[in-house]
């Protein structure tokens, strides 16, 4: 089936130290791939995505590359801010069909918890 | 523009009650999803609306029902509320992708 797998959290990091967070999906087709991030007591943003092999999402200094031939999208950023500490989700768009009609719908990993320390 | 609004934003019930939960879309949005994400755990998808019409459920059971308006908000209900249905429900627009969420309903069940 379709899943998203990410790298065990939680993760604690020094304010300028590099970010990677690993994610790893499975998926029949070519899906359409999303970082998301949620801070305590929001909802979830999106952060980057890409929608195809090669792409490369980028935003506000984080970057992931969508890698085909090892089914991953990994998140990074060079030097991370205490403003970076929340939860960063990858995500899948799997098109489904019910009753002859296809629809999207996200599939995520369980999160990973960054704490950037001053 | 505003983004996702959902009401209200805590809620407090007791086992065997029902529960409706409501999303208002961006403007001009017409998809409507909802997600559930338990505590520690990423979102799981729930119902997608398009145009007022159901598309696609996730393996959620029959208590769980949704439904979209003529001006596209929509509305989770919950009934026979169990303790394992306390989480963060999540509502999300769309015209495609990406998804844009809502902050959320965090409903506890005790």
């Amino acid at each position: 089936g379709n899943s998203v797998t990410q790298m065990e959290g939680p993760v604690t990091l020094s304010e300028e130290a590099f970010l990677t967070i690993n994610c790893t999906y499975t998926a029949t087709g070519y899906p359409s791939l999303f970082w998301y991030v949620q801070y305590p007591g929001e909802g979830l943003q999106l952060l980057l995505k890409a929608t195809k092999a090669d792409d490369k999402g980028s935003n506000k200094g984080f970057e992931a590359t969508y890698r085909k031939e090892t089914t991953s999208f990994h998140l990074e950023k060079g030097s991370v801010q205490v403003s970076d500490s929340a939860v960063y989700f990858c995500a899948q768009n799997v098109f489904a069909n019910a009753g002859g009609t296809s629809y999207g719908k996200l599939t995520f990993g369980q999160g990973t918890i960054l704490t950037v320390h001053p | 523009d505003a983004g996702v609004t959902q009401s209200p934003t805590h809620l407090i019930k007791t086992r065997g009650q029902h529960v409706t939960l409501r999303c208002s879309p961006i403007s001009g949005h017409k998809s409507v999803s909802w997600y559930q994400q338990v505590l520690g755990q990423g979102p799981q998808f729930i119902f997608q609306y398009y145009e007022k019409e159901e598309r696609g459920r996730g393996n959620f059971p029959d208590r769980f029902s949704a439904r979209q308006f003529p001006n596209y908000s929509s509305e989770l209900n919950v009934n026979a509320l169990l303790l394992g249905d306390s989480a963060l429900y999540l509502c999300a627009s769309s015209l495609g992708t990406p998804l844009h969420f809502g902050n959320g309903t965090r409903l506890t069940v005790t």
